[in-house]
């Protein structure tokens, strides 16, 4: 079964609104998380590293301050798209790692958020 | 950073017949290299992955071999089935902050 949820899984609104994105690892507890972008038919690009009680580290080229990320528990990381465009719009999908097995360890995906921004 | 390539894009086969994707990688850090499979709008599933201890491992119809030396490393997947059309991508982590860089995807068809 999944061992990381998010949600939600499908998310449409008008431009300009907030979109939360919630992402759960439910059988551990993640001091890390990960945040991905996906058009369709491409790759999964790295967002951040989501890292429990410290500020994100974010890759190169993406707006901190557009996407925004707390990692307030063990178990949840949210990603919040502020004031959203149209090319805003992709599918975001988060994964987590288990620590208390060697680093390293496959990540787990979350089954993604598809955001349509009108 | 990183970067991991991976070639080729689309890689059509009949059924039965092998499929080899190819990737490689550019910080000599990275040490781990995971392959994952995605059905579209689905998550991405892990298949089989290698540590840089091995040059080798299988897992029943699917293979990967890594060479450290050049940075590559391949998926083989034998006697391929309609089932294994998707979308591959490999990825390239190291124990430093533990981040996955994904090559660019391949996607597999396998024609009955």
């Amino acid at each position: 079964g999944a061992v990381v949820s998010q949600h939600p899984s499908w998310v449409i609104c008008k431009s300009g609104t907030s979109v939360k994105i919630e992402c759960r690892s439910l059988d551990f507890q993640a001091t890390t998380m990960f945040w991905y972008r996906q058009f369709p038919k491409q790759s999964l690009m790295l967002m951040a590293t989501s890292n429990e009680g410290s500020k994100a580290t974010y890759e190169q080229g993406v707006e901190k301050d557009k996407f925004l990320i707390n990692h307030a528990s063990l178990t949840l990381s949210t990603l919040t798209v502020t004031s959203a465009h149209p090319e805003d719009s992709s599918f975001y999908i988060c994964s987590a790692r288990d620590p208390t097995f060697a680093s390293n360890q496959p990540q787990h995906f979350g089954d993604g958020t598809r955001l349509s921004i009108l | 950073g990183e970067n991991v390539e991976q070639h080729p894009s689309t890689l059509s086969v009949q059924e039965g017949d092998s499929a080899v994707i190819k990737c490689t990688y550019s910080d000599s850090a990275s040490n781990y290299f995971p392959w994952y499979k995605q059905e579209l709008g689905k998550r991405p599933q892990l298949i089989i992955d290698i540590r840089s201890n091995v040059g080798e491992k299988k897992d029943q119809r699917i293979a990967v071999t890594l060479n450290k030396t050049a940075k590559h490393f391949s998926l083989h997947i034998t006697e391929t089935q309609p089932e294994d059309s998707a979308v591959y991508f490999c990825a390239a982590s190291s124990n430093t902050g533990n981040q996955f860089y994904f090559g660019t995807g391949t996607s597999l068809t396998v024609i009955p």
